[in-house]
């Protein structure tokens, strides 16, 4: 299957400051990439969808101001956490998919973010 | 809007099946998944069923589809200690790419 690629694996913040995850399709063209987030024991939740080239779509709830997403080509996708803080604190997962109608959404392996 | 549900835990021996399952609420899903959940990883996708079939068999994986019932279920065979994980089943709607996941089930395997 495709591999998509999620950098770092963790990381370890101060407060204030911003983080930036990086989603990459390594073997594919991914016109698409969703954003999760995910508390512990619990399901993903899903933040945002980037489509290349155009501004990300939020769910319902979460500040676009806050997690800033850009999607500039059709391989990467990035996820910056603003003056981060530690209720943000948790594991970030991207996923991709190829054209539309794609049976298969190819996850990362996720970021633990840790805000101290 | 839609709404995806699973037991919390199931726990089985190894060498037994373990049976999980899924309930939906979106009659429009197009395709529904089986996902695993190591500690700490990504999501491996396990399988996937299309809404128009009624059961897939993938050596030790089966996926039953009760589409009317809105009912999904993955059956593992001969449950190994590797089984042990959190299994998400996920649906995709007719409109756009985006997945809704359950809570995910915690498979315990007793050795």
């Amino acid at each position: 299957g495709a591999v998509v690629s999620q950098h770092p694996s963790r990381v370890i913040c101060k407060s204030g400051t911003s983080v930036k995850i990086e989603c990459r399709s390594l073997d594919f063209q991914a016109t698409t990439m969703f954003w999760y987030r995910q508390f512990p024991k619990q399901s993903l939740m899903l933040m945002a969808t980037s489509n290349e080239g155009s501004k990300a779509t939020y769910e319902q709830g979460v500040e676009k101001d806050k997690f800033l997403i850009n999607h500039a080509s059709l391989t990467l996708s990035t996820l910056t956490v603003t003056s981060a803080h530690p209720e943000d604190s948790s594991f970030y997962i991207c996923s991709a998919d190829t054209a539309s109608g794609n049976t298969e959404a190819f996850f990362g392996q996720g970021t633990r973010l840790t805000v101290v | 809007g839609e709404d995806v549900e699973q037991s919390l835990f199931l726990s089985v021996r190894e060498g037994d099946s373990s049976v999980i399952n899924c309930t939906y609420t979106d009659s429009s899903s197009t395709y529904l998944y089986w996902y695993k959940q190591e500690p700490g990883a990504g999501l491996q996708l396990l399988t996937y069923i299309f809404s128009n079939m009624d059961m897939k068999q993938d050596q030790r994986l089966t996926v039953l589809l009760n589409k009317k019932d809105k009912h999904l279920s993955l059956r593992i065979a001969d449950t190994q200690t590797g089984d042990s994980a959190i299994y998400f089943c996920a649906e995709k709607g007719v409109y756009g790419n985006k997945l809704v996941f359950g809570a995910g089930t915690i498979l315990r395997v007793k050795s």
